[in-house]
């Protein structure tokens, strides 16, 4: 079941903050983020495992609520570098990542 | 550098052509993937093999056919593709097939069917 991301497309103004929504309608035992430009390779960002620990590093952080079935990645403080799309990539316990539709994101100076 | 690479980058192909796409690993991974990127539908996974074995077959047809010599090879054989089998198609590599390891991907090769 893929999941679903929630906005589909943001733009923010550098130095804005977003928050990106991955929810799943079957229980999920982790979460990656990637992001991907255009033209480019999806880059690994991070991976929640089960337990709602949350993770960061520089000004990208997310959560996971495994009893909502849903994680959140935050963006602090936008630099012109986050923009992309960025995916959220679920293990609903088939041995295998679903991934989102992914979410734009566009940042302007 | 990701340490993931895919050749071709671009490729054209007629319906009755066959073609192959290679993908290596330099992060001396045990697992590697294909997946396909079509323009506003997620990731979808075809492939993945783990310890050269194919540990999953995501309902993929025929006419893509998969070959993993070794860990650090992966092989996407193409035989008579349709139009709707443009795409992107993207090389990934774990340490191991299960989900709870990062995956870096290739560059993709860009696949258009004529």
């Amino acid at each position: 079941q893929q999941p679903v991301q929630s906005p589909q497309a943001v733009i923010l103004r550098e130095g804005e903050d977003a928050v990106i929504n991955c929810s799943s309608s079957k229980a999920l035992y982790s979460v990656h983020w990637y992001r991907q430009k255009h033209g480019e390779a999806p880059v690994f960002l991070m991976i929640l495992l089960k337990g709602g620990e949350q993770k960061g590093h520089d000004k990208i952080s997310a959560s996971f609520n495994e009893k909502k079935q849903q994680s959140s990645l935050y963006l602090t403080a936008s630099q012109l570098s986050y923009s992309g799309t960025y995916f959220c990539g679920t293990d609903q316990g088939a041995q295998k990542l679903v991934f989102g539709q992914g979410t734009r994101l566009t940042i302007n100076p | 550098e990701t340490g993931v690479t895919q050749t071709p980058r671009h490729l054209v192909m007629g319906m009755t052509n066959k073609k192959s796409l290679k993908c290596e690993q330099h992060l001396g991974h045990n697992a590697m993937y294909w997946y396909k990127q079509s323009a506003k539908k997620p990731l979808e996974l075809m492939f993945v093999y783990s310890l050269e074995e194919r540990v999953e077959n995501n309902s993929v047809p025929s006419r893509f056919s998969p070959e993993c010599p070794n860990s650090s090879h992966l092989f996407l054989h193409l035989h008579t593709l349709q139009p709707e089998d443009s795409a992107l198609y993207l090389c990934a590599s774990s340490q191991d097939g299960s989900p709870g390891y990062e995956q870096y991907f290739g560059p993709g090769t860009r696949l258009t069917v004529t």
